[in-house]
């Protein structure tokens, strides 16, 4: 699976649009961009996936740059409770795989 | 609610006990999965399940013993366990895409918060 590169830590304003980057350079064409979140202490929660183009669910949007190689989810009106950390992952589809997590963006909503 | 649940939620165990870890998922999935997350590490995945049958043992001790009965139960059988081991155990469910190449994401428990003594 490509490797991904995420900031450590991002700060938001509540009710603001948060934007986390993600770098996957080496992405192949077979493999999709995931991405998953996990509040403290909890299990991580998926949160939306894709392969070239956008996505768009009622949690988040997803944008895909034209080669690939990064990707950006928005989270158009962040709450509180939108503090979490944040994972990208890139991996094919084919049956039962494994999530290879990062360290992920430490995301903080501030009122 | 994510449609896993995890028993207990916390574990606190010496070093000589024998205890079990139970996952249930109710979503109707054939993948179930292990993963286990030591403090301010990433997590990383155990086992995997497919139609019952594991799939992968990404080179855990064998004082971890994986079973699955059945597509909806996973366990974790511990014994012998050291201080390192302690951690939040994470369960989790997926469809299984198969050959079609179908990408399905994966269902997380709440974990379970082990403690060994």
């Amino acid at each position: 699976d490509a490797k991904t590169t995420q900031p450590t830590s991002m700060d938001c304003a509540e009710g603001r649009a948060a934007n986390l980057p993600c770098n996957h350079s080496t992405i192949s064409g077979n493999e999709y961009v995931y991405w998953y979140r996990q509040i403290h202490s909890q299990g991580p929660q998926y949160i939306i996936h894709g392969l070239k183009n956008n996505e768009t669910n009622e949690m988040a949007s997803l944008i895909i740059t034209e080669d690939r190689k990064s990707s950006t989810l928005i989270l158009p009106h962040a709450t509180l409770r939108d503090t979490a950390v944040y994972y990208c992952i890139v991996r094919v589809a084919k049956g039962a795989q494994k999530l290879v997590f990062g360290q992920g963006t430490r995301l903080t909503i501030n009122p | 609610e994510t449609g896993v649940t995890q028993t207990p939620r916390h574990l606190v165990m010496g070093m000589t006990n024998k205890k079990s870890l139970k996952c249930e998922q109710h979503l109707g999935h054939n993948a179930m999965y292990w993963y286990k997350q030591s403090a301010k590490k990433p997590l990383e995945l155990m086992f995997v399940y497919n139609f019952k049958e594991q799939t992968e043992n990404n080179s855990v001790p064998s004082r971890f013993s994986p079973e699955c009965p059945n597509s909806s139960h996973l366990f974790l059988h511990l014994h012998t366990l050291q201080p390192e081991d302690s951690a939040l155990y994470l369960c989790a469910s997926s469809q299984d895409g198969g050959r079609s190449g179908t990408s399905y994401e994966q269902y997380f428990g709440p974990g379970t918060r082990l403690t060994v003594t």
